[in-house]
């Protein structure tokens, strides 16, 4: 199994631009979060999803974010536009049904806004 | 997700054991222990999790207090790649999956 699948690696982007976050699940998986960790906020969680749908996404920042889950093997994390202080590494992870099961987390991308 | 509690930093040595501690005294009696670990420029990793009885598999052991107000995660015999941030997270079984909550973790320093 190849894992959790995020693109880019890292991203550097200016300020005003539209970013694009990629994560591509294991499959099978029915829930898909989406996390940001900064040096000052620690790791917070952004949104999730449940078989495609988005349960909780009081993570959220601002409107500037959206995210999107068309299928079951793919998600976006939109910022639009973007910010110097949206600087961070995202997370994306997933896992199966049951609060007593592990997330499995991707490697991350690495967001710089100039 | 209740809070728990970890120092900030701890260090040992190269093939010794290492005990992580977590202070959860508000746990709830459906919230599972959860570890994860997050290695340097990596995302977190699952270490493992547990309810009243003590666990183990292949990379750590987890004891759970009588009470369950507090656990220690076990590395048996530390290496460098051992080397990272420890979270400790409780997560209620009483729903569906939901996220994780992290707090600061412990800084895990191992020295050759």
């Amino acid at each position: 199994d190849a894992g959790v699948i995020q693109s880019p690696r890292h991203e550097v982007t200016e300020m005003g631009q539209e970013v694009t976050l990629r994560c591509k699940p294991i499959s099978g998986h029915d829930y898909l979060f989406w996390y940001r960790q900064t040096m000052m906020r620690g790791l917070e969680l952004l949104i999730y999803f449940n078989n495609n749908v988005p349960i909780d996404d009081s993570g959220m920042p601002e409107d500037r974010f959206s995210a999107k889950m068309p299928n079951a093997s793919f998600s976006t994390l939109k910022i639009q536009p973007s910010e110097p202080r949206d600087s961070a590494v995202y997370f994306c992870a997933s896992s199966l049904l049951r609060a007593t099961l592990a997330q499995f987390f991707g490697p991350g991308t690495r967001l710089t806004v100039l | 997700d209740a809070k728990t509690t970890q120092p900030n930093s701890m260090e040992s040595n190269e093939e010794e054991p290492v005990h992580l501690p977590c202070n959860h005294s508000t746990i709830s009696g459906t919230d599972y222990i959860h570890w994860y670990r997050q290695l340097p420029s990596q995302g977190p990793e699952y270490v493992i999790h547990g309810l009243t009885s003590n666990v183990n598999n292949r990379m750590a052991s987890l004891a759970i207090a009588e009470d369950r107000k507090s656990s220690t995660l076990i590395l048996h015999r530390a290496t460098l790649r051992d080397a990272a941030v420890y979270y400790c997270i409780l997560r209620d079984s009483g729903g569906g999956a939901d996220g994780l909550t992290f707090g600061k973790g412990t800084h895990l320093i191992i020295q050759p």
